[in-house]
């Protein structure tokens, strides 16, 4: 069954904007991660929150983790037409191997 | 330093061929994970390999797939006898160790005709 589940599917935003992303989970995990991809090409990685960790930045990027929740959030400031992809959650599951799970993500589209 | 190289980009194969899809990962990694993309979908894990070692294979189909990681040379994914479900984006992806952020090469587009 599918870990990791983002919302929401799509998302369309003009530059400028704020654009926020949920990840829920389902079981206990060591981290989380989000990642991006454009379109045809490989994921990159965008930032790793540790279960102990409820908060961090990485330029114009804020994650936050809820392990009460089990729910994370991706905000992206000021977004910018080259932000357009989709944004993947990813969970490192504890008792796992260390492989990751990755949730269906969201597509954001940044709209000049 | 290289990132994650897979190859072919694209393979074209007709129902019942073989395809084998190569991985080389960063230098220094020896982790190795396999992923497959559908359209539209996230990423399915497949199969997560160290040198020699198939850590964790409960993503690969019993049946046609298999996958290495040997000591000297790429990682390969091999699915035999192809059917055209197998059609997909193959992601390769390697890390220094388990649970760590992941490389991603660029895929492998199969299309089964």
């Amino acid at each position: 069954s599918q870990q990791g589940e983002e919302d929401p599917q799509a998302l369309s935003i003009q530059e400028g904007e704020n654009a926020t992303m949920n990840c829920s989970y389902k079981t206990s995990i060591n981290n989380l991660q989000w990642y991006r991809q454009n379109s045809g090409r490989g994921l990159v990685h965008l930032i790793l929150i540790r279960s102990n960790e409820r908060e961090k930045h990485s330029g114009r990027l804020r994650v936050t983790l809820d392990t009460s929740k089990k729910s994370s959030s991706l905000l992206i400031t000021a977004s910018r037409a080259a932000d357009t992809a989709s944004y993947f959650c990813a969970t490192d599951v504890q008792g796992s191997q260390g492989n990751l799970i990755f949730g269906k993500g969201t597509k954001l589209s940044v709209k000049p | 330093n290289a990132g994650v190289m897979q190859n072919p980009r694209h393979l074209v194969r007709r129902r019942g061929q073989e395809a084998r899809l190569r991985c080389s990962p960063m230098k220094g990694h020896s982790h190795v994970y396999w992923y497959r993309q559908l359209p539209e979908e996230g990423l399915k894990f497949m199969v997560y390999l160290q040198k020699e070692n198939i850590i964790d294979e409960s993503g690969m189909p019993k049946e046609r797939f298999s996958a290495e990681f040997p000591k000297e040379g790429p990682s390969i994914l091999r699915i035999q006898q192809v059917v055209r479900g197998d059609s997909a984006a193959y992601f390769c992806a390697s890390s220094p160790g388990p649970g760590e952020k992941l490389f991603f090469g660029s895929g492998t587009q199969l299309s089964v005709l």
